[in-house]
């Protein structure tokens, strides 16, 4: 089976902190992307990445950045934590060379709140 | 710009009844996902369709490329069919992926 952890199920940050969000998963898979999940909005893409070292901004990137120097593993940078950064993120990763078109594995999300 | 509208917004049901979640798109798309997410927020990803009708036991995914919509259906509905499901559009020429709001959906035994 896929495995894709990350590294907390919730966290409470102070606003202006710098926050790491690490996921990792085990299938050797080339895309891993990061999403955050707000009620009514739904799912946004802030970052993806199809290889190790190349990353490209989804939607929403703004306020955040990312890290992938090892094939299985996917960083989410909070640079200076804000409230309206206050989310469920969920990490994901898909094989092949499709981009959005292969089946995407998810994390079972972290929930950040920023005070 | 393309939009993702699901309907319904909620839906609730009795076990065994047959369940039909939708999902419409505004511009033309290169596939469509289902994805179902549980309470406890865990995502999984049910069906990928860029044409066509596809089975998974008691789910079936549909998809109208010329009406830009696709259904949801489940037949026999349990009560752990509970869950959110959300559609995703990947847009033909920008190949850029737009949610649904989702659609929650409660089986009561």
């Amino acid at each position: 089976d896929v495995k894709v952890t990350q590294s907390s199920r919730y966290l409470v940050k102070r606003t202006g902190e710098k926050v790491f969000l690490e996921c990792v998963q085990d299938m050797d898979h080339e895309n891993m992307f990061w999403y955050r999940q707000d009620p009514g909005l739904g799912l946004r893409l802030i970052y993806f990445s199809y290889d190790v070292k190349m990353k490209e901004k989804g939607d929403i990137p703004e306020g955040y950045s990312v890290s992938r120097e090892k094939k299985e593993r996917f960083s989410l940078i909070l640079e200076s934590a804000s409230t309206n950064q206050t989310s469920m993120y969920l990490c994901a990763s898909s094989f092949g060379t499709g981009r959005f078109r292969e089946t995407q594995y998810f994390g079972p999300g972290t929930r950040l709140l920023v005070l | 710009k393309n939009e993702v509208e699901q309907s319904p917004q909620n839906l609730t049901a009795q076990e065994g009844e047959f369940i039909t979640i939708n999902c419409s798109y505004s511009v033309g798309i290169s596939a469509l996902h289902w994805l179902q997410q549980h309470p406890g927020g865990g995502i999984v990803s049910l069906f990928m369709l860029s044409s066509g009708k596809k089975k998974h036991g008691r789910l079936i995914a549909t998809i109208n490329i010329q009406e830009k919509h696709s259904s949801l259906h489940i037949t026999a509905s349990h009560p752990r069919d509970s869950a959110v499901y959300i559609c995703s559009s990947i847009s033909g020429g920008s190949e850029k992926l737009v949610f649904g709001k989702g659609t929650k959906l409660t089986v009561n035994p």
